[in-house]
Order: structure tokens, then C-alpha cells, then sequence
């Protein structure tokens, strides 16, 4: 079964500071994972997705994560957080469910991100 | 959002109302989703649609109802509201067919619902 955790339901820095927030999956194939950003009272927007083209993937607003299958892990880091970088962060992976390949993505629970001044 | 629209942004309801959660897409995507999201859960699968006139259900299918008569329309309905069914709704256009596992599924903006 696939699953993803997330370490961590608030993380908190300063801004300027580095920005990690941890993800650990479990999966029986190959996964596909995927970071998603939800600001506040608003929809889901995809930071980044791996797709096992490349191991570091480079996303929006100057993210990225990094995929170790040796640790089972795909962390979103951040070099200097920004005031804007306050949201909610979830990491998902995709499941193909049913008959027709339908992509189901399977989240964590989820990670607030505070950013102090 | 990627041409995902939702109605409405926010209902309260009492147990026992019904009600239709409206979403709809203008990009004659085939598979669409509905998605829960509760606090510490992350967002869990109600229903899903492959086509007009195909549905199947999610993980967390009871007390929730679909339909698809068009591509473009994928209407939730509540039929009797529940306090549990307090939650954000989330509409999705989701990837499905041969190269599913790489695409990206777009989330329509919401509906929070509370339920008295």
C-alpha cells in the first residue's frame, strides 16, 4: 500500500532562515510524489512533482526537494524562507485506482508553515 | 485552477438539509474527482469520474452522491447533511489512462461546508 507521511504538523522560522519540511513515503512501486501548497482559504497549487526524471526537482517560488529512495524520503527545502511562504504544506503520492488508470493521490496530514519576522 | 470552478465558496447547512456542491471544468478533461479535506487528514477521495455516465466511489463515499450527464459537470450532492460532513470540498481535474502516475491533478478553489 502507498502512503506518505509528513514529520512535523507546524514547522516555524524565521524569515530568511532555511525552510524544511519532511516527508517520508511508502510504496511497493516506483512512486510519484508531489508537494502541493494551500495558502490560507484557498485551493491546493502544486509546488513540484517527481517523476523519476531527476532526482533534485526544482519548483515554484524557489523550492525544491530532493527524492532518496535509500531513505525512503522527499523533503521540501527552501534556502531563506519569505513572509509569503506562510501556508499549509502537503506532500502527496499518486495511486492508480480502477480499471481506467485513474490518479488518486494519497496526502499526508499535512505541515503549517509559520513564518516569523 | 486550471478551468476547475466551484459553487458555492461557502454553505452552512442544518443536519438533515440537502444539498448540491457544483463544480465544472472547460477543458473537456475525461476524469474528474471530489476530495474532502479535514484538519490532520490531508484530503481523502469521495467519488471519482473516467467519462460522462461513469462514476465510482472513493474511500469515503457515504452520504454522498454523483453524476456525470456531461464532461463538463461533476455535481456532489449531500442528500441528508450530516455535522460530520463539516469539512473544505474540493473538485478536481485528475489524471487518468496510460500516463496518469505522471500528470498533475488541478484543484478547483472549494466549498467550505458546515453543518449544524
Amino acid at each position: 500500500a502507498q502512503s506518505v507521511t509528513q514529520l512535523g504538523s507546524h514547522v516555524s522560522v524565521s524569515e530568511g532562515a532555511l525552510v524544511l519540511l519532511r516527508c517520508n513515503y511508502s510504496s511497493s512501486v516506483p512512486p510519484y510524489l508531489f508537494w502541493y501548497v494551500q495558502y490560507p482559504n484557498q485551493g491546493l497549487q502544486l509546488l513540484l512533482k517527481y517523476t523519476s526524471a531527476a532526482t533534485l526537482v526544482k519548483g515554484i517560488n524557489g523550492f525544491e526537494a530532493e527524492f532518496k529512495k535509500s531513505e525512503t524520503s522527499f523533503h521540501l527545502t527552501k534556502p531563506s524562507a519569505h513572509m509569503s511562504d506562510a501556508a499549509e504544506y502537503f506532500c502527496a503520492v499518486i495511486l492508480l485506482i480502477g480499471s481506467s488508470n485513474t490518479g488518486k493521490l494519497i496526502f499526508g496530514q499535512g505541515t503549517t508553515l509559520q513564518v516569523k519576522p | 485552477n486550471a478551468g476547475v470552478t466551484q459553487t458555492p465558496k461557502f454553505q452552512v447547512l442544518k443536519t438533515g438539509q440537502s444539498m448540491t456542491l457544483q463544480c465544472a471544468q472547460d477543458m473537456n478533461h475525461e476524469y474528474m474527482s471530489w476530495y474532502r479535506q479535514d484538519p490532520g487528514m490531508g484530503l481523502r477521495l469521495i467519488h471519482y469520474s473516467v467519462g460522462a455516465g461513469i462514476t465510482d466511489q472513493g474511500e469515503v463515499p457515504n452520504g454522498y452522491n454523483v453524476s456525470r450527464s456531461t464532461t463538463e459537470d461533476f455535481p456532489l450532492r449531500l442528500l441528508s447533511a450530516a455535522p460530520s460532513q463539516t469539512s473544505v470540498y474540493f473538485c478536481a481535474r485528475t489524471p487518468g489512462g496510460r500516463r496518469a502516475a505522471q500528470e498533475t491533478q488541478y484543484f478547483g478553489p472549494g466549498t467550505r461546508l458546515l453543518v449544524l
